[in-house]
């Protein structure tokens, strides 16, 4: 079966500090994999994500994630933190079926 | 840019009540679908559609319905609300072209069932 792990309910980070946040995942098949933002009192917004190429993507606001395909982990890292990156953060991960599975959300606080 | 709008913000019912929330995409896409979102749960699949009147159940289908009779508007049905289907629920919109494999969400709808 599909799914995806975020293991950190809650993730701290000073501000200007680099900042991850952490996505694991079990599908069969290729992965298609997704980062969204969530702000309070808003839909999700998307970030990133990867389908195939290089496993370093680049996707909004200075955020980037690192497929590893033997760890399989899609973990969300960006250099530099910002108290504006505070929000709540969903990975997930499409099957071939077009059907998507979400993690249950990290909260990041970025703390200035 | 794509905009999917939901009809209601903040919603409060009581239960036994039937519920309608509705979904509108401007883009054109085929796919649409509905999750709700509970602290610690993210996000569950509850319906979703592949294109007009087409429609699929998701992870928790269970007292809920859909329509989609048009290609821009998914509606969910809650036949008769109870306390557990309090909850936000988000719409999404997916055109399922090769390299356009985003969804795009609406800002939500906070039920609360008394």
């Amino acid at each position: 079966a599909q799914s995806v792990a975020q293991p950190e309910d809650q993730v701290n980070v000073a501000e200007g500090n680099p900042l991850t946040v952490k996505c694991t995942y079990s599908v069969s098949g290729n992965p298609y994999l997704f980062w969204y933002v969530q702000y309070p009192n808003r839909g999700l917004q998307f970030l990133l994500k990867y389908i195939t190429g290089d496993n370093l993507v680049k996707g909004s606001y200075g955020f980037e994630a690192e497929f590893n395909k033997s760890q399989t982990s899609f973990h969300l890292k960006k250099p530099s933190a910002l108290v504006s990156d505070s929000a709540l953060y969903f990975c997930a991960v499409r099957d071939t079926g077009n059907q998507f599975y979400f993690g249950t959300g990290t909260s990041l606080t970025v703390i200035p | 840019d794509v905009k999917v709008t939901q009809s209601s913000r903040y919603l409060v019912k009581r239960t036994g009540e039937k519920v309608f929330l509705e979904c509108v995409q401007d883009m054109d896409h085929e796919n649409m679908f509905w999750y709700r979102q509970d602290p610690g749960l993210g996000l569950r699949l509850i319906y979703f559609s592949y294109d007009v009147k087409m429609k699929e159940k998701g992870d928790i289908p269970e007292g809920y319905s859909v329509s989609r009779e048009k290609k821009e508007r998914f509606s969910l049905i809650l036949e008769s609300a109870s306390t557990n289907q309090t909850s936000m629920y988000l719409c999404a919109s997916r055109n399922p072209q090769r390299g356009t494999d985003t969804q795009y969400f609406g800002p939500g709808t906070r039920l609360t069932v008394l």
